[in-house]
């Protein structure tokens, strides 16, 4: 039974380019959770998902940043011109509902770097 | 928005010994969740605890929630270096009884010293 699965791993990206994360959720998972983590910081919420539904984004920056979990396909997280400054391990997290007791499920990752 | 403090930000103990983090809020949880990351790694999650006053104990580690569900702590026993890594507290967001968005606590970075 395959974890949460995020591409890519390693991500180098010049400054003005896009970046584009993806993310799927566990089978029979159908919440979907974006965070990001600075170096030796905590995990900052981003973006909360249900398929084709956008739940709670108060944590996605105004500007440039996009989420979206469609019927098909994994979950996108876009970063559009991007900046030093979003050089950070963004996480993908998942699970089959909310508030159940197995907490949620992560994936390993995909860390940005910004050149 | 709902607000996690964890301390302490770092731990360095000897293999062997003790180690506790404690997570505080300044409203009542729903719930706390603990996960684990090691370095380089994501988070897993570990725990979670529900009911007012509850202890749960996974092998050396005791985990523990405050009778006002504000408080929860992480306890590991006897720390061995599989135990390094940084641990983290997280709340449902938005209070009461709202789910979904997991607000995490600051995290506590511990290092075993053999």
């Amino acid at each position: 039974n395959a974890g949460v699965m995020q591409n890519p791993r390693h991500l180098v990206r010049r400054r003005g380019q896009e970046a584009r994360l993806r993310c799927s959720p566990m089978k029979g998972h159908s919440h979907v959770y974006w965070y990001r983590q600075l170096p030796e910081e905590g995990l900052k919420f981003m973006v909360y998902l249900q398929k084709e539904n956008i739940i709670d984004e108060s944590g996605m920056p105004k500007e440039r940043f996009s989420a979206e979990f469609p019927k098909e396909g994994p979950s996108i997280l876009r970063i559009q011109q991007v900046v030093r400054g979003d050089s950070a391990a963004y996480f993908c997290a998942s699970s089959p509902d909310q508030g159940g007791p197995y907490g949620y499920t992560f994936g390993s990752g995909t860390r940005l770097t910004v050149v | 928005g709902q607000q996690v403090m964890q301390i302490p930000q770092y731990q360095h103990v000897q293999e062997g010994e003790d180690f506790t983090t404690y997570c505080n809020s300044s409203t009542t949880l729903s719930n706390i969740q603990w996960y684990k990351q090691r370095p380089g790694g994501h988070p897993v999650f570990l725990i979670q605890l529900v009911k007012s006053g509850e202890v749960k104990k996974q092998k050396r580690l005791t985990f523990q929630f405050g009778e006002a569900k504000k408080n929860s702590s992480l306890h590991i026993t006897a720390t061995q270096t599989t135990d390094v890594g940084t641990y983290f507290c997280a709340a449902p967001g938005g209070g009461g009884t709202s789910y979904g968005k997991l607000t995490f606590g600051q995290g506590t970075i511990l290092t075993v010293h053999p």
